[in-house]
C-alpha cells in the first residue's frame, strides 16, 4: 500500500507564509494534488499536478516538486485560508490522501 | 454549471447495506471517473473507489473489496455507492468527485449506522 505523510499542524501570522508537506515514495513517480477543506464543507482543489492551480483559486497558493515531497505554499496567508489541507496521488489505479493538516491562521 | 448532487441523509442498522446516489449535470458525464471518498467525524478523507461511467469499470480501495460496490446509469447520468455489511465505523459523511482533476465534488452524504 501507498503512504502520504503530512504534518498534522501548522500554523501562522497573517500575511506570513504557510508550508505544508507531504511524503511518500509514490511522489517521485505521480503527481499530486491538494485540497483544502473548511469545517461542514466539501473538499476543494486548490493544486493540481504537483504545481498547477486551478481558475479561481488565488495566486497566493502554489505547489512544488522534489523527490518524494510535495509542498503547498501559502504565500501571506489569510484568516481565510485556515482549513484542514490533504495531499493526494495515485499508483495504480489507487488513490492516497495524506492524513491532513489544520493550518490554523491567527 | 459543472455539479454533482448527492442523494440525502441516511440511518441504517447494522448489518444492512446502504446506497448512495450522486448525479451529475454541466458535463457529459462518460467522460470523467467518478470517485468515492468518504469521511468520519473528525477524521481525514479516506478513498473507497473509482468507477468509468463510460465502461463500468471500477478499482476499490483494498479496505473495502467484497464490501463496496459502485455502479452507474447513464442515461440519468447518476452513479451509486453501495456499501453493505454496515458497521458502526462506516458512519461518516460519502462524497463523490469527478471532473478533469476530481475538481468538482458533491457536497457529500452523511450515513449513520446505529442500532
Amino acid at each position: 500500500s501507498y503512504e502520504l505523510t503530512q504534518p498534522s499542524s501548522v500554523s501562522v501570522s497573517p500575511g506570513q507564509t504557510a508550508r505544508i508537506t507531504c511524503s511518500g515514495d509514490v511522489l517521485a513517480k505521480k503527481y499530486a494534488r491538494w485540497f483544502q477543506q473548511k469545517p461542514g464543507q466539501a473538499p476543494v482543489l486548490v493544486i493540481y499536478k504537483d504545481s498547477e492551480r486551478p481558475s479561481g483559486i488565488p495566486e497566493r497558493f502554489s505547489g512544488s516538486s522534489s523527490g518524494t515531497t510535495v509542498t503547498l505554499t501559502i504565500s501571506g496567508a489569510q484568516v481565510e485560508d485556515e482549513a484542514d489541507y490533504y495531499c493526494y496521488s495515485a499508483a495504480d489505479n489507487n488513490l492516497v490522501f495524506g492524513g491532513g493538516t489544520k493550518l490554523t491562521v491567527l | 454549471q459543472v455539479q454533482l448532487v448527492q442523494s440525502g441523509a441516511e440511518v441504517k442498522k447494522p448489518g444492512a447495506s446502504v446506497k448512495v446516489s450522486c448525479k451529475a449535470s454541466g458535463y457529459t458525464f462518460t467522460s470523467y471517473d467518478i470517485n468515492w471518498v468518504r469521511q468520519a467525524t473528525g477524521q481525514g478523507l479516506e478513498w473507497m473507489g473509482w468507477m468509468n461511467p463510460n465502461s463500468g469499470n471500477t478499482g476499490y480501495a483494498q479496505k473495502f473489496q467484497g464490501r463496496v460496490t459502485m455502479t452507474r446509469n447513464t442515461s440519468i447520468s447518476t452513479a451509486y455507492m453501495e456499501l453493505s455489511s454496515l458497521r458502526s465505523e462506516d458512519t461518516a459523511v460519502y462524497y463523490c468527485a469527478s471532473y478533469y482533476y476530481m475538481d468538482v465534488w458533491g457536497k457529500g452524504t452523511t450515513v449513520t449506522v446505529s442500532s
